[in-house]
């Protein structure tokens, strides 16, 4: 099956400066790499995304690298405010045809500090 | 409706109990899934079902029971359990009905979890 692996598992930066974080995958159908943000005690929410056929994408603050041939794919945090504090996932999807399979990655706790 | 809704948002529940969590969505999704989230850990998947029939069981104990009465409800039925399943349960949803546009928040969306503890 499926394994994700994720670096760092606690990464602090000051307010202003960037953080990225960075994942591996194992399964070349994998085809989908989302992010997800999860804050103490709440559901992880989807931050950005990006599909196998796509090299990178970004969405203000936020940008997501993918290598398809190394299987890695990085999320890029510019700029970073205190209420990026979370914990990350990363996680890669393989379509099995009738449903998803989602594999998180081990999780990075991001500390932004004034 | 874009929201996946999971009820208790909290149960306490004695190792002899029998208890049900509750997930609904009606965003047309086919597939449903159930996720156990340690603290400190990353979601795991429990069991997927697709089209109302259980597709995937990651080798779950026989202690976790899912069920799927339609395509908008999934259960997940809890009886004697140990200390060691407290954890947070997230269900999800995703594939839109065909014709529908796939876009990343089609792809997985969770509920807002039922936080379990086992006593």
């Amino acid at each position: 099956g499926e394994n994700v692996e994720q670096h760092p598992s606690t990464l602090s930066v000051q307010e202003g400066d960037s953080a990225v974080i960075k994942c591996t995958y194992s399964d070349s159908a994998s085809n989908y790499f989302p992010w997800y943000k999860q804050e103490l005690g709440k559901r992880p929410q989807l931050i950005i995304d990006i599909r196998s056929n796509v090299g990178e994408k970004k969405d203000q603050r936020i940008a997501v690298t993918l290598n398809k041939t190394a299987k890695h794919f990085s999320l890029h945090i510019t700029e970073t405010q205190p209420e990026d504090s979370a914990v990350y996932f990363c996680a890669a999807l393989r379509d099995t045809g009738t449903a998803s399979k989602l594999t998180f990655g081990t999780g990075t706790r991001l500390q932004v500090t004034l | 409706d874009t929201e996946v809704t999971q009820t208790p948002k909290h149960l306490v529940m004695g190792m002899t109990n029998k208890k049900s969590l509750k997930c609904e969505q009606h965003m047309g999704h086919r597939a449903m899934y159930w996720y156990k989230q340690k603290a400190k850990k990353p979601p795991e998947l429990m069991f997927v079902y697709s089209y109302e029939k259980l597709s995937i069981n990651e080798s779950v104990p026989s202690r976790f029971s899912p069920e799927c009465p339609n395509s908008s409800l999934l259960n997940l039925h809890l009886h004697a359990l140990q200390p060691e399943d407290s954890a947070l349960y997230l269900c999800a949803s995703s594939r839109p009905k065909p014709g529908q546009v796939v876009s990343g928040a089609n792809v997985l969306t969770f509920g807002a979890g039922s936080r379990l503890t086992v006593l």
